[in-house]
This record gives C-alpha cells, sequence and structure tokens, in this order.
C-alpha cells in the first residue's frame, strides 16, 4: 500500500532534549511538509522540501531543524530551543512541479509531549 | 498573500440536518482551494478540491462545495448529516512554491 508513515504516534520528552520525528513515504513524490498543530491555530508550516537536498524554512521554523538526504524520508529535529514544543506534528506529501498543482497527502501524525 | 477564513470554529447540527461549514478565501491569483477532515488524533484527509474546471466540486461522503468568487467563499456543504462526520474540518488554499495555507478549523458535532 502506498502511503506516507509517522513514527513513533506519541513521544514523550523531558525539557532540554532534542526529539527527532520520522516521516517516510512510498508515494513517489518530491515535495514533502511537515506542519504543526496546536488546538483552534489549525495548521501552521514549519518546514518544506521539493527534492532531495534541498529545504525551505515555513512560517515557524525556529527551534526546528530538517534533512532530506533520501527522496523517501523527511525527518524533523525538535530542537531545546524550541520554547513550546507539545504538540501535534503531522508530515505529508506531493508531486512537486511548478506548472502542475497537486494535492497534499498527509500521515497519521506524532502527538509531542514536553514532561 | 493568500489566506482563509473559517466562520465559526464549532458548529453542531442533528442528524439528518443540512452541514453548512463556511470559508471565505483571500488570493491575489485564481485560488486552488482544498477542504480536508481530520478524525481526533489521525492525519487529514482530503475531502474535496476546487481547480477552477467546475464551481460545484463534489467530494467524498457526500458532501460538496461551491465556488463564488464574487463572494469569494467556498462553503462546503452535504444535504444530511451522519454521526459519522464528527470530525474537524479545515479549508486552505494553495499559496506559492505549492504551500498550503490553512484556516482554523470548524469542529463539527452531530446530535441524534
Amino acid at each position: 500500500d502506498g502511503g506516507i508513515t509517522q513514527s513513533p504516534k506519541y513521544l514523550f520528552r523531558k525539557e532540554g532534549q532534542n526529539v527527532t520525528l520520522s516521516c517516510e513515504q512510498n508515494l513517489n513524490h518530491d515535495a514533502m511538509y511537515w506542519y504543526r498543530q496546536d488546538p483552534g491555530q489549525g495548521l501552521r508550516l514549519i518546514y518544506y522540501s521539493q527534492i532531495v537536498n534541498d529545504f525551505q524554512k515555513g512560517d515557524i521554523a525556529e527551534g526546528y531543524s530538517v534533512s532530506r538526504e533520501k527522496k523517501e524520508s523527511f525527518p524533523l529535529t525538535v530542537t531545546s530551543a524550541q520554547k513550546n514544543p507539545t504538540a501535534f506534528y503531522l508530515c505529508a506529501s506531493s508531486i512537486a512541479d511548478a506548472t502542475v498543482w497537486d494535492t497534499q497527502y498527509f500521515g497519521p501524525g506524532t502527538r509531542l509531549t514536553v514532561l | 498573500a493568500q489566506s482563509v477564513t473559517q466562520l465559526g470554529s464549532h458548529v453542531s447540527v442533528s442528524e439528518g440536518a443540512l452541514v453548512l461549514l463556511r470559508c471565505n478565501y483571500s488570493s491575489s491569483v485564481p485560488p486552488y482551494l482544498f477542504w480536508y477532515v481530520q478524525y481526533p488524533n489521525q492525519g487529514l484527509q482530503l475531502l474535496l478540491k476546487y481547480t477552477s474546471a467546475a464551481t460545484l466540486v463534489k467530494g467524498i461522503n457526500g458532501f460538496e462545495a461551491e465556488f463564488k468568487k464574487s463572494e469569494t467563499s467556498f462553503h462546503l456543504t452535504k444535504p444530511s448529516a451522519h454521526m459519522s462526520d464528527a470530525a474537524e474540518y479545515f479549508c486552505a488554499v494553495l499559496g506559492g512554491a505549492q504551500k498550503l495555507v490553512f484556516g482554523q478549523g470548524t469542529r463539527l458535532t452531530i446530535n441524534p
């Protein structure tokens, strides 16, 4: 089955620790995205990548880092510099073509809680 | 810059009643618009999308939305609500560099 997987589903972190969230897709999509979801605020874009070895900051990139070494994978690291990291994190992917838009497909999400 | 406003953070309807979830957009170019649904602790699932091919767009689960340029709206409707429709619904517009801009979401509750 083609799709997007995120792991783990639930993650607990102590203050001051870095933590990495996994996102893998087998849809052969070029573009991948990370969003943060907080109650009543919708989804906000953290980082996105349209091609391997390249990525751009979204609207709320401070305190986060990403890498894109493989087409299938786009891990997100929540660093200790992120002041309020407790949230639901969603990964998405889509075809990336400057002349053709396409739908973003979402993974099941990871709920991060800082203790 | 593109933006989306969803009117009403919480909508409650009776089972069998009409569902109407409101979305207004702002865009300097012809917009591409989406409605997604999210069930508790899950990712987002695409309900439908507007691509300028037709102003009335039909989606999954009996939902549809009508694009009205004069009103800058893309409201989501379903003629008869079902208990399984209870979820959070997000309207989004495609911004630059293939980035989606989301509204704040509307939580739909269905009363038996």
